[in-house]
This record gives C-alpha cells, structure tokens and sequence, in this order.
C-alpha cells in the first residue's frame, strides 16, 4: 500500500496477469475517493471514483474496492498490460464544507508489467 | 489532457527572478487549482480559483501568486524564486464542487531554480 516517504512502494507483474493496488486512507469523514494513474512525464488521469456509500465499483477493466471498517482502498486491474504500467495513486475527499477540489493524494503504487 | 494546456513545459531559472506559469483550458470549468508534486509530499495544493477574479489559497500558498482574468487562463507567479520551488507544478479543473467532482489534470511543467 501506498505511504509517506522518498521510496514508493511497487508492484511487478506479468502481462495478463490481475493486479491489485492498495491504499489506506486516514480520515473516516472522507466521502468521495479517485483514483489516478500516472504515467512519466504526464499529468495524473482520472481512472475511477467510488463514493463512500458504495463498496464496490467496476470500470472497464478495472474495479475499485471500498472498506470503510478498515479505511482502505484497492484498484484491481484486470488482464493487466504493458501500458499499465505507471505509477497509481489515491485521492480522498471529507465531506461537508466546500470542497473546491480540496483532495488529499496519497504517494502512489509504481506498477510495473513486463511483457 | 482534458483540453488543458500549460507552459512553459520545461523552465529554468535563478534564485530570486520572477515566473510566471499559465494554464489554459478549453472546457469553460470553473474551477482551477494549481498544485506542485514533490517525491515524499505527492500532490499539494498551492492556489485554487473559483471563478473570474476569485481566488484563494491552498496548503502550499507561500510564496506564490495566482491570476485568473478570464475563465480559461489561470496564472501562477513565483514572485522571487527560490530552489526550494523547484518542482513539477500542474494545473487542474473541476466542473464543479460536488460531492464526486473530478479533478483533471494538465500535463505539467517542470520548473528548476537554480
């Protein structure tokens, strides 16, 4: 899982195979989730969003995973490929308030998949 | 990248010269934000913009300043740079504030002071 610090943590895999990205978040009023995907020298895409009211929600190939007992987060991905390889984080968000955008990121997964 | 452009993508400088970064978007959002992504911190907030000529800070706010005359440009000035400010700072819209807004992110600009 994701943590503060200079080393990301990484995960390897092969092509086709099902990864799984985890990130533990640390306020229980966050509401709303992202993840992103980051590839080298480009700006962070959106991947999926899950809100705190649900525990589980699919996209193409991939699906987000909610426990909020435990306060963590995972990304599946599925057949993974070579061009996902990048560098995934999380964001949440609390709620009430405006929010303006104001998302706290965690570090970021490197996934790396060889062919 | 969402119809957002930013420049300069690459820029170096010298401790103590003024820069100023812009971002462009195509998407009539309005909401803006510029962050900075530093190894250890990730994504912080420096600045945000709600509307024309509305502004506030973010987590990150000292020693930067933000423009925002028009709906599609958002301005971030370094006033006098310093090499702590040397970083990869990119600019984000939203549509909205709602509870499940998406942010989506330019591509960056790498900024070195040296």
């Amino acid at each position: 899982g994701e943590s503060v610090g200079l080393h990301l943590p990484t995960l390897s895999v092969q092509e086709g195979d099902n990864s799984i990205i985890n990130c533990a978040y640390s306020n229980s009023a966050s509401d709303y989730f992202i993840w992103y995907k980051q590839e080298s020298g480009k700006g962070p895409q959106f991947i999926i969003d899950i809100r705190s009211n649900m525990d589980k929600r699919q996209g193409q190939r991939v699906t987000v995973l909610l426990n909020k007992t435990v306060k963590h987060l995972s990304l599946q991905i599925a057949a993974t490929q070579p061009g996902d390889s990048a560098v995934y984080f999380c964001a949440e968000k609390s709620a009430g308030g405006t929010s303006y955008g104001k998302l706290t990121f965690g570090q970021g997964t490197i996934l790396t998949v060889h062919p | 990248d969402a119809g957002i452009t930013q420049s300069p993508r690459h820029k170096v400088t010298e401790t103590g010269t003024p820069v100023t970064l812009r971002c462009h978007q195509t998407e009539n959002h309005r909401y803006m934000y510029w962050y900075r992504q530093d190894p250890g911190h990730g994504l912080r907030l420096i600045h945000y913009s709600y509307g024309v000529k509305d502004t506030d800070k973010g987590e990150v706010s000292d020693g930067y300043s933000v423009s925002r005359s028009k709906t599609e440009d958002f301005l971030l000035t370094l006033e006098s740079a310093t090499s702590s400010q040397t970083s990869v700072y990119f600019c984000a819209i939203s549509e909205s504030t709602g509870v499940d807004e998406k942010l989506f992110f330019g591509s960056g600009t790498q900024l070195s002071v040296l």
